[in-house]
């Protein structure tokens, strides 16, 4: 059971805006920034955003993220075909002093 | 180009031990931190651990989680990051990858670190 909860799953169809949720706590998500990846099948995860809302080059602008209190969102617009993958949150744990992932996302674009 | 090449991934009997390897290119690894994650099949990432460059001491840590069965070293004349893994479980069967750490700054100030670079993953298999 992770410290961190994410919706198992989302499904969204091609150009409509999808968000995914991260719910921690505030000893990690309260407390500290949140990333995000995303891994499209038998792949390596890919950042794809720092620091709660930063993209990192070469990342699409239709991916954005947010952070209030305990929980922190990834919105993607104008959703593609090629988002379908799963995606996932992480940060850091004061209390466990180490990294922690949420359990993942599947998205899947209809 | 930027990469990481993970290697050594093998089936390994329950109680057995294994050593994977990290060999990186095109970037500057000698003052990187390296971090450890893997997935087993069908589930989510997990962190293992992570190990500093020589300015900060190749200090290492770890998830509390593994309970001390694995440890992270480097040879930066090598260019190529490890993890030993002792007291092999069914459990510990997953693809691992490592991955650098880039570093950022809140609107506080504080550091932290996200993980920009992936390798490809190496598969370890602990089963009789």
């Amino acid at each position: 059971q992770s410290l961190v909860t994410q919706p198992p799953s989302a499904s969204g169809t091609p150009g409509q805006r999808v968000t995914i949720s991260c719910s921690g706590s505030s000893s990690n998500i309260g407390s500290n920034t949140v990333n995000w990846y995303h891994q499209l099948p038998g792949t390596a995860p890919r950042l794809l955003i720092y620091n709660d809302n930063q993209r990192p080059s070469g990342v699409p602008d239709r991916f954005s993220g947010s952070k209030s209190g305990t929980s922190a969102s990834l919105a993607i617009s104008g959703l593609q075909s090629e988002d379908e993958a799963d995606y996932y949150c992480a940060t850091w744990d004061d209390s466990l002093n180490g990294r922690v992932f949420g359990g993942g996302t599947k998205l899947t674009v209809l | 180009e930027v990469q990481l090449v993970e290697s050594g991934g093998a089936l390994v009997q329950p109680g057995g031990s294994l050593k994977l390897s990290c060999a990186a290119s095109g970037f500057n690894f000698t003052v990187s931190t390296m971090q450890w994650v893997r997935q087993a099949s069908g589930k989510g990432l997990e962190w293992i651990g992570r190990i500093r460059s020589k300015v900060d001491n190749y200090a290492t840590a770890y998830s509390a989680s593994l309970k001390g069965k694995f440890t992270i070293s480097r040879d930066d004349s090598e260019n190529t990051a490890y993890l030993q893994m002792n007291s092999l479980e069914t459990e510990d069967t997953a693809v691992y990858y490592c991955t650098r750490s880039m570093f950022y700054h809140d609107s506080y100030g504080y550091r932290y670190d996200a993980f920009d670079i992936w390798g490809q993953g190496t598969t370890v298999t602990v089963s009789s």
